[in-house]
Parts: structure tokens; C-alpha cells; sequence
């Protein structure tokens, strides 16, 4: 089946830094979401982004369906951006595959 | 946006006994939807697709018998965790899509301890 890598595993940022997260999958896919799972539990929908670049406020995503990588940016991250990022692809057939995830802790 | 209700957040129950875990669509129509479980600091493994008014499909390795699942309606679907066990106890969360609709919305999760 399809492989999802995230990288990095882990980081820790200080409150105000940028940080990069990575997704690399190893088979085409229809689909691709980013995720927030916050400390309860709850997975936030970041972005749907199969191909091309989104923003939203602070965070933005691109993704390169040739070149099989999506990219998530966080820009003057906040303590409240805290929490696992995971990115999910669909390959086909409605399953939604997810990475092993990118654990953030932003420090105050 | 769409909103997937999850019922209920968290639950303890006695070794033995069966657990019924809700999942709603409560603002779309959702032909189907996902079960997921996931451990401590683990990702998210699908555990099987629920299609509405037919059988669901079970990811290999998961055991039809021990998780239940039932989707009876286009904005209901349940996980009932039969005989369960203290092995079982983890973190599940449903998710949906809209009928002909790309996009996963995910419910909050249900937190189940087996002691």
C-alpha cells in the first residue's frame, strides 16, 4: 500500500518562529488533507489540498502532486499551534491514509 | 462547515461487557463514513469503512466480530466493541464525507478505557 512520511517527527519551536513540516507519499493520490489534532483529541481540517498553494492566516500549505510531497507552513507560531500535525492522502477508493504525524510544542 | 458528532467522549466499562460508539453527520449526508483507532502518540489506523444499508469493509487484521459496525441511516453509523478488553482500550474517532463530496470531516473521538 501507499507510504506516508512525515518529517520532522518532532520539533520545538520558540513562540514567534516559522517552521516547515513535510509529507512525502509514494504512489498518486486524489486527495490530501493537513490535520491539527489538539490535545483533546480533535483533528481540525487545515487544508484540503490536492495540488497548488492555499493560505489561511498564518498557516499555508502547497502540495506538488507530481513530485509526490506536501508542504505545511506556519509562520509566527503561537502556543496554541501546539499539538500533532498529520497529513492524510486518499490514493483511491475514499480510504484516507495518514502519516505518522509531526509533533509541535511551541514554547512561550 | 460540516460537523461530525461523536457520542460518547469517553467511556469506562468492566472487561466482558460490549460498548456502542456513536457517529453522527448532523448537518450533511454521509454515504460513508470511516472508523479509526488510535494508540498513545500513534497516528490514526482505518479499522473499516462503513457504507450506508450494506456490510462494512474491514482493513486486514481487524476482527469483524469484536468491532461491530452498523450505518442505518445516511447520518448515523455505530462501532459496538463486543466482549472487550482491557487490550482494547484506546482512542476511537468516526469520520464522514459528503455523498460525492473529496473532503474528510472528523468526530471528536471517543476515549475508551476497558478495566
Amino acid at each position: 500500500g501507499i507510504q506516508v512520511e512525515q518529517s520532522p517527527p518532532d520539533l520545538i519551536l520558540q513562540e514567534g518562529a516559522n517552521s516547515t513540516l513535510r509529507c512525502n507519499f509514494s504512489d498518486s493520490v486524489n486527495n490530501l488533507q493537513w490535520f491539527h489534532q489538539n490535545p483533546w483529541g480533535q483533528l481540525i481540517n487545515l487544508f484540503y489540498i490536492p495540488s497548488g498553494t492555499k493560505q489561511n492566516g498564518r498557516l499555508s500549505a502547497t502540495t506538488v502532486a507530481t513530485e509526490r510531497y506536501s508542504l505545511l507552513y506556519i509562520s509566527s507560531s503561537q502556543t496554541t499551534d501546539s499539538g500533532v500535525y498529520f497529513c492524510a492522502v486518499e490514493p483511491g477508493g475514499f480510504k484516507t491514509i495518514f502519516g505518522a504525524g509531526t509533533r509541535l510544542f511551541v514554547k512561550a | 462547515g460540516a460537523v461530525v458528532s461523536q457520542h460518547p467522549s469517553w467511556v469506562i466499562c468492566k472487561s466482558g461487557t460490549s460498548v456502542k460508539i456513536e457517529c453522527r453527520s448532523l448537518d450533511f449526508q454521509a454515504t460513508t463514513m470511516f472508523w479509526y483507532r488510535q494508540f498513545p502518540k500513534q497516528s490514526l489506523m482505518l479499522m473499516a469503512t462503513s457504507n450506508e444499508g450494506s456490510k462494512a469493509t474491514y482493513e486486514q487484521g481487524v476482527e469483524k466480530d469484536k468491532f461491530l459496525i452498523n450505518h442505518a441511516s445516511l447520518t448515523l453509523s455505530t462501532l459496538t466493541v463486543t466482549s472487550a478488553h482491557p487490550e482494547d482500550s484506546s482512542f476511537y474517532i468516526c469520520s464522514a464525507r459528503y455523498t460525492g463530496g473529496t473532503e474528510a470531516f472528523f468526530g471528536q473521538g471517543t476515549r475508551l478505557t476497558v478495566v
